[in-house]
């Protein structure tokens, strides 16, 4: 199975300006979960997708958006670029089922984009 | 909420040395728990996890980790590093009834040869 892919792998913007950001899950995955990961700060949780929902949002500013397509591909957005929003985008997708079933699942990563704001 | 603590941010050995990397998680409730690395340049991938059963478990490149459940610990161990183990290692909590992993800030291992 090919793995986790994510589109651009770098980026280059200004502040002010917005970005999209694409995600592609492992084939079969129907959840999608969103990381910044930035020096001495971690994984920072973004937000969880699910069959096109979002399940789970962490503690980021609304200018931080994503969303699911039927096929389970991901994109997030990020809106009104700030230097602080430097940082690599790591997109992980799992097997978790829907509901609140038990889960025994691992998250697979991808590579990140790394993004960089002028 | 959850939350998962790393005690060492930076950690630097010399070869054949033994490693123990400290993890202790906040959550009440029935949790998964995991190790990833990422070694320079490349993704993070999973180390070990640990869903239920024998405390210790074992994962690649002979790491191992042990769940202490009374302690809500989870440390991560190998008795002999090499220079290839440099990476940053993150410990990972994902509540068994839940959908959203919770991540350590990293801890990040030098070997030296």
């Amino acid at each position: 199975k090919a793995g986790v892919t994510q589109t651009p792998r770098y980026l280059i913007k200004t502040r002010g300006q917005q970005v999209t950001l694409s995600c592609s899950p492992i084939s079969g995955h129907r959840s999608v979960s969103w990381y910044q990961q930035t020096p001495g700060q971690g994984l920072q949780f973004l937000f969880e997708y699910f069959s096109e929902t979002q399940r789970n949002k962490g503690n980021f500013p609304g200018r931080f958006s994503g969303r699911q397509f039927s096929n389970s591909r991901s994109e997030m957005n990020v809106s009104t670029l700030e230097l602080g929003d430097s940082a690599l985008y790591l997109c992980a997708s799992s097997l978790t089922s829907g509901g609140y079933l038990p889960s025994y699942n691992e998250q697979f990563f991808g590579p990140g984009t790394r993004l960089t704001v002028l | 909420a959850q939350s998962v603590s790393q005690h060492n941010h930076h950690v630097i050995l010399s070869e054949a040395a033994s490693l123990e990397l400290g993890c202790n998680y906040s959550y009440g409730g029935t949790v998964n728990l995991f190790w990833y690395v990422q070694y320079p340049g490349q993704h993070l991938q999973l180390l070990l996890k640990y869903f239920s059963g024998d405390p210790l478990v074992k994962g690649i490149k002979g790491f191992e980790a042990e769940f202490i459940k009374s302690k809500f610990s989870f440390n991560l161990r190998k008795p002999s590093v090499q220079w290839s183990d440099t990476a940053e290692y993150f410990c990972a909590v994902n509540a068994r009834t839940g959908n959203q992993f919770y991540f350590g800030t990293g801890t990040s291992l030098t070997v030296i040869p």
